[in-house]
């Protein structure tokens, strides 16, 4: 079946500029994962769906971030005014409910902020 | 906080050869749920392997193994048979600390298979 969708692949911006990353998760899986990797360095959580309940926004890193999920199904990672620092890559996951349940990854959106 | 640390950067390894990377955790959870993945130049996320905390037994995936043990918070991978397709970072996880289900992911490993 299909995996996780992230578009875009690629996206450069400029310093200031909004931008949108969409991930597209398995179907039937009730749990959604975004994450961002900077280069060379490990997974950094950003902000965790399940189903109905009230999303874990624990991991982002400023009120620049925010992300949506609608219908518990597409979900939308928005970085407003863009930093330099936020140059990336932004990784979505999702999986089925359940600590033991495996996350799948999407290939990610590589962010770039001149 | 939770937290899952690899102290090797970096190893590499000659084909058909044994490799062993180590992970170690911090929880103060019971029951939780501890994950291995490879993300090759490709940078997909794979799966590699993935041991339940309540089970002594030490998961095993043909060639990929894992040495559990419990009391030192200790998870290790060994990777039999070395292969050049191996060549990826690897990152240890862990899931269920804190009654949270977010998979929290060390720092990672750069693996490289030398022909």
């Amino acid at each position: 079946g299909a995996g996780v969708s992230q578009s875009p692949s690629n996206k450069v911006t400029e310093k200031g500029k909004d931008v949108e990353l969409r991930c597209d998760p398995i179907s039937g899986h009730t749990a959604l994962y975004w994450y961002r990797q900077s280069l060379g360095q490990g997974l950094e959580f950003l902000i965790y769906f399940q189903g109905n309940s009230a999303p874990d926004k624990s991991g982002l890193p400023s009120d620049r971030f925010s992300a949506e999920r609608t219908g518990g199904s597409v979900s939308t990672l928005t970085i407003q005014r863009t930093q330099q620092e936020d140059s990336a890559v932004y990784l979505c996951a999702s999986s089925l409910s359940g600590k033991g349940s495996p996350l799948h990854f999407g290939n990610g959106t590589r962010l770039t902020v001149t | 906080a939770q937290t899952v640390t690899q102290s090797q950067p970096e190893m590499s390894v000659q084909e058909a050869e044994t490799v062993t990377l180590s992970c170690t955790y911090d929880t103060s959870e019971s029951n939780y749920y501890l994950f291995w993945y490879k993300q090759p130049p490709s940078r997909q996320m794979i799966l590699v392997i993935r041991q339940e905390a309540y089970k002594q037994q030490n998961a095993t995936e043909n060639r990929f193994s894992v040495n559990f043990q419990k009391a030192a918070k200790s998870f290790s991978l060994k990777i039999s048979d070395s292969q050049l397709g191996d060549t990826a970072m690897y990152f240890c996880a862990s899931r269920g600390q804190g009654g949270s289900e977010k998979l929290v992911f060390g720092k990672g490993m750069k693996l490289t298979v030398n022909p």
